[in-house]
């Protein structure tokens, strides 16, 4: 299985609501990436998890929570969204060690009313 | 600290062309440097990567690049492009000496192939 899926395929929120992306991988992957990407432009990494702790938080506003419950299992808790976090969530999985060449998840369009 | 410069935004073909999507980096340590091609409303997916060994790589759907470390460049290439071809590319760069670490990518740049 050389798969990173993501759940929903798409999501509307509106700014009071609290709603989890999730994302999954069984490749014995032990780092695993959340990157937020706007239309037409490359993906920002918001956090790396590495063996299941965080590793890199790149300066992301609160309201963006993430967790990593197993190896396997990474989530990105949203909690009071602004309209500016409508985007496509993007998550990666990579192995530790020589080299990360990182494999990515189709992403969660996520609009925030 | 690095950096990767996609020197061209958006890049026009004619189906059956060759073209050249061009990848500038600049880095105070050694990289790894990735190729990704990204289709509409989906993930990124790797196209080919350089890691050590020949400087001539080549990956999925007919692509190859070239590693040209005296001009830090690494260029994407394809002798004749497909429709099926038209998407978003982006260069990106790994410091060689990390572990679980960032990548940086360039911008992107817009292939698109006219019939």
């Amino acid at each position: 299985d050389t798969e990173v899926t993501q759940t929903p395929k798409h999501l509307v929120m509106g700014m009071t609501n609290k709603k989890s992306l999730k994302c999954e991988q069984h490749m014995g992957h032990r780092a695993m990436y959340w990157y937020k990407q706007k239309a037409k432009k490359p993906p920002e990494l918001m956090f790396v998890y590495s063996y299941e702790k965080l590793s890199i938080n790149e300066s992301v506003p609160s309201r963006f929570s993430p967790e990593c419950p197993n190896s396997s299992l990474l989530n990105l808790h949203l909690h009071a969204l602004q309209p500016e976090d409508s985007a496509l969530y993007l998550c990666a999985s990579s192995q530790e060690g020589v080299y990360n060449e990182q494999f990515f998840g189709p992403g969660t369009r996520l609009t925030v009313l | 600290a690095q950096s990767v410069t996609q020197l061209d935004s958006q890049v026009p073909v004619f189906e059956e062309a060759p073209v050249e999507l061009r990848c500038n980096y600049s880095s105070s340590v050694s990289v790894y440097l990735f190729w990704y091609v990204q289709y509409p409303n989906q993930g990124l997916q790797l196209l080919l990567k350089y890691l050590s060994g020949s400087t001539l790589v080549k990956g999925i759907n007919g692509f190859e690049a070239e590693f040209n470390k005296s001009q830090t460049s690494f260029h994407l290439r394809k002798p004749s492009v497909h429709i099926s071809d038209t998407a978003e590319y982006f260069c990106a760069v790994i410091p060689r000496d990390t572990n679980a670490g960032k990548s940086t990518f360039g911008d992107g740049t817009t292939l698109t192939v006219k019939p």
